[in-house]
């Protein structure tokens, strides 16, 4: 089955860029969306189909897909910003096709 | 406003049945695709399945874990999605999420509140 790997955490300061990576086998040729998850809240989409965000998500998140690695850049990161981001994407390339999430970034605001 | 409001959560034993609903406002629901998506405490999100549209043959997909032992169905005169989970196990545990497909894409638009699903004897 389709896995899809992130770095458990990511510390940053305020006002620098937060870049969450999640790897995949060829995770270029998919499209890669974004959850950003606070806690006790439910996910919240913050980028879909690579780099497309939905309407009131700040344009301080912006992402890329290519070759095995996606990336969920955050620019000029707040406090607000601190919670767990993860990675999906559609996997149709096998016999059992379904939804894959990533293991889930951790983000810290220093 | 886009709402999904789950219902249907509690304490069941293994091995025993529950239903859960998913009930959508301010949007035309029979137009969206809807999943179903769990959080097992302190874990990661695992998707448990989808259903398509009527204009895509309201088909259904289903991950590996929970293929016949969980049905989705949609009631669109009644704007509710439906997970039907029997066979229950302990590891069925988690918060269960409703969310609505974007249109035209896989991404998850919106998301319900969750309901808790317990399953212990």
């Amino acid at each position: 089955s389709y896995v899809l790997t992130q770095p458990p955490s990511v510390s940053v300061a305020p006002g620098q860029t937060a870049r969450i990576t999640c790897g995949g086998n060829n995770i270029g040729s998919k499209s890669v969306h974004w959850y950003q998850q606070k806690p006790g809240q439910a996910p919240v989409l913050v980028v879909y189909d690579d780099s497309d965000r939905p309407s009131g998500i700040p344009e301080r998140f912006s992402g890329s897909n290519s070759g095995n690695t996606a990336t969920l850049t955050i620019s000029r990161v707040e406090a607000g910003d601190e919670a767990d981001y993860y990675c999906q994407v559609w996997d149709s390339s096998s016999d059992h096709p379904n939804y894959v999430f990533g293991t889930g970034t951790k983000v810290t605001v220093l | 406003e886009v709402q999904l409001v789950e219902s249907g959560g509690g304490l069941v034993q293994p091995g025993r049945s529950l239903r859960l609903s998913c009930t959508a406002s301010g949007f035309t629901f029979g137009d969206y695709a809807m999943s179903w998506v769990r959080q097992a405490p302190g874990k990661g999100l695992e998707w448990v399945g989808f259903i398509r549209s009527k204009a895509y043959g309201g088909t259904t997909e289903y991950a590996a874990s929970v293929k016949g032992r969980f049905t989705i169905s949609r009631d669109d005169s009644k704007s509710i999605a439906y997970l039907q989970m029997n066979s229950l196990k302990t590891e069925d545990t988690a918060v269960y999420y409703c969310t609505r497909h974007r249109s035209g894409s896989y991404g998850l638009d919106y998301w319900g509140q969750g309901t808790l699903v317990t399953v212990s004897s």
